[in-house]
């Protein structure tokens, strides 16, 4: 069973940018499709954006066409989520989690522990 | 775009049956998606495709989807099944991702 962990919490100003990283393990990521998830502080689940394989196609939410680019690095077995222009209301806990697909529906199984990506002046 | 509507919250005894809905729009034609999210962590999925249970899921969890209405069914509930629910499903649209959350359920263990 492949398992994700992602980098630690984060700080940033207004404006700026951050990038949060998930590396699995027990598994290739290019085997995979992955997703990225926020939730913000006392909401619920929101999907930003998704990629098939390590390199392969990426797909991103319309709310955050522009602002967030997956890449992934196949020698470190980690995919990255780069989110930018950051404002308050990106304040969030950003989790990966693997994205089964099949012909009509997918589900996410398993997520990585989640990163608090905090904005603050 | 496409919603899915929880009840915010469901209280329940031990030992007794915790039933969660989740509407939505002729749902009974997608494949619905249940996580269980304890304060602090991550989701976890507890059923999939309407009814499906990953391996490690207690029997207790089960699940249905029909019409307008999906639900999760906790039975013998135990005071560790006290957490944040979620369904989800995919839906294909111009106008939102296609993936779908609902609003999510506070079950409370009384």
């Amino acid at each position: 069973q492949v398992q994700l962990v992602q980098s630690g919490a984060e700080v940033k100003k207004p404006g700026s940018s951050v990038r949060v990283s998930c590396k699995a393990s027990g598994g290739t990521l290019n085997n995979y499709a992955l997703s990225w998830v926020r939730q913000a502080p006392g909401r619920g689940l929101e999907w930003m954006a998704g990629i098939v394989g390590i390199y392969g196609r990426a797909d991103y939410a319309q709310k955050f066409q522009g602002r967030v680019t997956i890449t992934g690095d196949e020698s470190s077995n980690t995919v990255y989520m780069d989110l930018s222009s950051l404002t308050f209301d990106d304040t969030a806990v950003y989790f990966c989690a693997i994205s089964h697909v099949d012909t009509v529906t997918g589900w996410f199984d398993p997520w990585g522990q989640g990163t608090l990506v905090a904005i603050s002046s | 775009s496409y919603v899915l509507t929880q009840p915010p919250s469901v209280s329940v005894a031990p030992g007794q049956t915790a039933r969660i809905t989740c509407g939505g729009n002729n749902i009974g034609s997608k494949s619905v998606h249940w996580y269980q999210q304890k304060p602090g962590q991550a989701p976890v999925l507890v059923v999939y495709h309407d009814s499906d249970r990953p391996s490690g899921i207690p029997e207790r969890f089960s699940g249905s989807n029909s019409g307008y209405t999906a639900t999760l069914t906790i039975s013998r509930v135990e005071a560790g099944d006290e957490a944040d629910y979620y369904c989800q499903v995919w839906h294909s649209s111009a106008d939102h991702p296609p993936y779908v959350f609902g609003t999510g359920t506070k079950v409370t263990v009384l």
